[in-house]
């Protein structure tokens, strides 16, 4: 069975900074896909960014990253330059090659201007 | 512009009514689900339709029914709804199995 944790419940940063939000997970499987979602305080849940176990370079999109260490079953987002509007609960997903997601608990993120 | 829509946004029904809880999307996406999102709960799956009437049951799929009879569009219906099933129901969409899931602005659904 798989399983993702998200250890940080809320972290708090100012603007303009960057933050990194921590994400391990287990599988058996050898082939598996990573994902980040967002929910806004109006309850939209936005798809990120994703990470595909068998690639080693980590995925960037716009000013989210991914920091994948696969050794260590993880795999961090990194908020680069943080707005006001990133305030938001962010979830980490996983999916082995079939259709179900196995969501983390969610990190609620703060951004201070 | 990819996009899940999901109609109503809000409802509010009498125990024992039906209802009908209805989404769209227009990325010809093979896939489609719908979740329940409880505070505390995270998203809970009920169901998962792979195409046009080719459905399987999520992980809480009691008291829920589903249709696709459009690869665009899929329906959850309740029959009788229960005080326990107020909820926020979102609708998705994905391409095929492994790919990243698209979600709905999803429909906050009372039971009284």
């Amino acid at each position: 069975a798989q399983k993702v944790t998200q250890t940080q419940t809320s972290i708090s940063v100012m603007e303009k900074t960057t933050v990194t939000m921590d994400c391990v997970y287990e599988t058996q499987d050898s082939s598996y896909f990573l994902f980040w979602y967002k929910q806004t305080a109006s309850g939209e849940i936005v798809f990120l960014i994703r990470q595909d176990s068998y690639k080693k370079e980590n995925a960037t999109v716009g000013h989210y990253s991914l920091n994948f260490q696969k050794p260590k079953s993880s795999i961090g987002l990194i908020i680069t330059a943080t707005q006001i509007e990133d305030s938001a609960v962010y979830f980490c997903a996983m999916s082995n090659m079939g259709y179900k997601l196995t969501f983390g608990t969610g990190t609620s993120l703060l951004v201070d201007p | 512009d990819m996009k899940v829509t999901q109609m109503p946004r809000y409802l509010i029904k009498r125990m024992g009514e039906n209802v009908l809880l209805e989404c769209g999307q227009d990325m010809s996406h093979e896939t489609m689900y719908w979740y329940r999102q409880d505070p505390g709960l995270g998203l809970q799956l009920i169901y998962i339709s792979y195409d046009v009437d080719s459905n399987s049951e999520g992980d809480i799929p009691k008291g829920y029914r589903v249709s696709r009879k459009k690869r665009e569009h899929f329906s959850l219906i309740l029959d009788s709804a229960k005080t326990n099933q107020t909820s926020v129901y979102f609708c998705a969409s994905s391409l095929s199995k492994g790919h990243e899931q698209y979600f709905g602005p999803g429909t906050r659904l009372t039971v009284l």
